[in-house]
């Protein structure tokens, strides 16, 4: 099975920061990649499809590079509702679909 | 737009089956396009796909290889909804349970179910 990595696992940030945060899959998958963002008491919200295809709403301060291994989500300018968990999602080889561990993004 | 509607116990004993159900509005779950999912939430497993089931021209079903051999998805046309049925719980399995719809991405998530397996 494909396995997913994130990094950092924390990040620590201010209001207007640019922030990336990496994920790697354990082997090539193309650009079968989601990232989701997760606030407190609520469900994940997809943000990104297929690596960098911005969901309808989403605003364009984020945004997702990367093929392969290798997978960056990018937020330019920072806002105070952005603070949150992102997760990775790989669909390349389903089932079974496959998280990254999260990364909580800390003001 | 489509919402999923979440019901079932927040508790559930040891060696018990975990039963959640996932009502649908605004798509059919015999849809010919969509995978209907559980996926659980807990601090030690992080987010875990569960299983999923949909129809396409038959109904097929999928289950992660950590549950597989306890868990049954099954769609209920009827009532437009679709359950999760897990076997033999242990408090391993106290999670945070969503039902999702999606075949590569989750774009549309129930509100979640926090179960708890205790005594």
């Amino acid at each position: 099975d494909i396995q997913m990595t994130q990094s950092p696992s924390s990040l620590s940030a201010s209001v207007g920061d640019r922030v990336t945060i990496t994920c790697r899959a354990s082997q090539n998958i193309n650009t079968y990649l989601n990232w989701y963002q997760q606030k407190p008491g609520k469900a994940p919200n997809l943000l990104i499809y297929a690596a960098s295809s911005l969901q309808s709403g989403v605003p364009s301060r984020f945004s997702g590079s990367g093929s392969g291994t290798d997978f960056t989500l990018t937020i330019t300018s920072l806002q105070p509702e952005d603070f949150a968990t992102y997760y990775c999602q790989q669909f390349y080889s389903t089932p079974p679909v496959a998280f990254g561990q999260g990364t909580k993004l800390e003001i | 737009q489509v919402q999923l509607q979440q019901s079932g116990p927040g508790l559930v004993k040891p060696s018990q089956t975990l039963s959640l159900t996932c009502a649908i509005s605004g798509d059919s779950v015999s849809s010919s396009t969509a995978a209907w999912n559980w996926i659980r939430q807990s601090p030690s497993r992080g987010l875990e796909w569960l299983g999923r089931t949909y129809y396409r021209s038959n109904w097929y079903h999928d289950y992660a290889v950590s549950v597989e051999g306890r868990i049954t998805i099954n769609p209920d046309t009827s009532k437009n909804q679709f359950s999760l049925h897990l076997d033999s719980v242990t408090p391993e399995d106290t999670a945070l349970y969503y039902c999702a719809e999606g075949r590569d991405a989750f774009d549309i998530w129930g509100h979640g179910t926090m179960v708890t397996v205790s005594s």
